[in-house]
């Protein structure tokens, strides 16, 4: 079973700031395969990048993914308020089929 | 556009099932592969299982078999999961999603709003 360890567990920043966020697989995963998602306070999540690094349909160009491998990175260029929640990393595999990292919280400096 | 529709909030005992529903609106049950996930209170995402049209099978996480059953109602476009023998670690948010697979790619793009599971005695 492929494990996804997600860094920093809480990232502070301020509005206007890079944000860097990382995603560690225990073994290679196929770049085709890996996803992040955001999800709110009280919300479901919502889903941001596909094939490592494609935006999903009405995801603002800020929010770029990157990566292979074993490591994965989603980045947010220019931080507004509306970003700061939490970010899960995904992988798609033979068992279990969907893994998911722990969590990295966005929080505002 | 997909848009899905979860059940109401459950309070159950120990030992007790749920049924968590799913309505699908905007395209039909038989189009989608749904997929249940939970997230415990402060906790991460954890996925349970779900139909995975490769194999033509209801799919679940090792954790969670012969506990919990996956089923679909196509005359309603109504998706079910039910846990059974719940327990405390049980009380969590379930949600139902879509799984989109192309020929190079796999991830839920449509998620219902939650049902919050409360496990108590």
């Amino acid at each position: 079973e492929i494990v996804l360890t997600q860094s920093p567990a809480t990232l502070s920043l301020s509005p206007g700031e890079r944000a860097t966020l990382s995603c560690g697989a225990s073994q290679s995963v196929s770049s085709s395969y890996l996803a992040w998602y955001q999800q709110k306070p009280g919300l479901a999540p919502r889903l941001l990048i596909y094939d490592a690094s494609s935006r999903a349909t009405g995801i603002p160009d800020r929010f770029s993914g990157s990566g292979s491998g074993t490591d994965f990175t989603l980045t947010i260029s220019r931080l507004e308020p509306e970003d700061f929640a939490v970010y899960y990393c995904q992988q798609y595999g033979s068992s279990p089929r969907y893994t998911f990292g722990q969590g990295t919280k966005l929080e505002i400096k | 556009q997909v848009q899905l529709v979860q059940s109401g909030a459950e309070v159950k005992k120990p030992g007790a099932s749920v049924k968590v529903s799913c309505k699908v609106s905007g395209y039909t049950l038989t189009e989608l592969s749904m997929h249940w996930v939970r997230q415990a209170p402060g906790k991460g995402l954890e996925w349970m299982g779900g139909f995975d049209p490769e194999d033509g099978e209801t799919i679940y996480a090792q954790k969670f078999q012969g506990r919990v059953t996956m089923t679909e109602d196509t005359s309603t476009d109504t998706a079910y999961m039910e846990l059974s023998s719940l327990r405390s670690e049980d009380t969590a948010v379930y949600y139902c999603a879509t799984s989109y697979c192309s020929s190079t790619s796999c991830y839920h793009d449509y998620w219902g709003q939650g049902t919050l599971v409360t496990v108590s005695s």
